[in-house]
């Protein structure tokens, strides 16, 4: 089992939609979670970090988490086709400082 | 105010080579990662390092991988007699250390011949 999964997707949205991105995760001493936006050809670019339960908001952008559930989801309102990109969901555990990635969710947003 | 940079952007190189890639991180930052991403998958970590030190270097593949970082700025990832799995993108990041957020550099695509 991954650590960090998520549907690669193509998830296919209208422009204007919202676009519902989601992540699961294995280890239940996870302390925070980042979302990160990677055009092809480009290096992961940070969009959102959020440690608390509950909703984090962020201008069209709203990360949400559920420890209990150990689940963590991006929403983005009003897609633009600009956001057309791969969404990697990362997570930080207790046991070191370093990342675990998702494999990214292919986001299309047509016009 | 400047990000990650990555040196070289494009290295192409025959098996059994050695390979040097090298990651300048944001200025004041004291933690440095480095990550590999192959076609189609998230990054993998290899290295972190807080200042000088290697904190963890649990995800380095082998023993033909190595990294330094001699005066807690610039770090240099070391590949040993490559081999064509080595081929990937590699990512150095760093961060400020209050809320582990990561910054990427563009990557160092390697391409083992």
């Amino acid at each position: 089992q991954k650590e960090v999964e998520q549907n690669s997707g193509p998830l296919s949205v209208p422009e204007g939609a919202i676009a519902s991105l989601n992540c699961t995760y294995s280890d239940r001493g996870s302390q925070s979670f980042f979302w990160y936006r990677q055009y092809s050809g480009k290096s992961p670019e940070l969009i959102m970090f959020i440690y608390s339960n509950g909703d984090k908001e962020d201008g069209r952008f709203t990360a949400q988490l559920n420890k209990a559930s150990q689940y963590v989801s991006l929403l983005i309102r009003d897609s633009q086709p600009s956001d057309s990109a791969t969404y990697l969901c990362a997570v930080n555990s207790n046991a070191g400082n370093m990342l675990t990635f998702g494999g990214g969710t292919r986001l299309m947003v047509k016009p | 105010g400047a990000g990650v940079s990555q040196t070289p952007s494009n290295k192409v190189t025959e098996k059994g080579k050695y390979v040097e890639l090298r990651c300048d991180p944001i200025s004041g930052h004291t933690a440095l990662y480095w990550y590999r991403q192959s076609l189609g998958q998230g990054p993998e970590f290899l290295i972190y390092f807080q200042g000088t030190g290697a904190a963890d270097d649990s995800g380095l593949p082998n023993d033909r991988f190595f990294a330094v970082r001699p005066e807690g700025s610039v770090s240099t990832l070391k590949i040993q007699r490559t081999e064509r799995g080595d081929s990937a993108v590699y990512l150095c990041a760093s961060s400020a250390g209050t809320n582990n957020e990561q910054f990427f550099g563009p990557g160092t695509r390697l391409t083992v011949l």
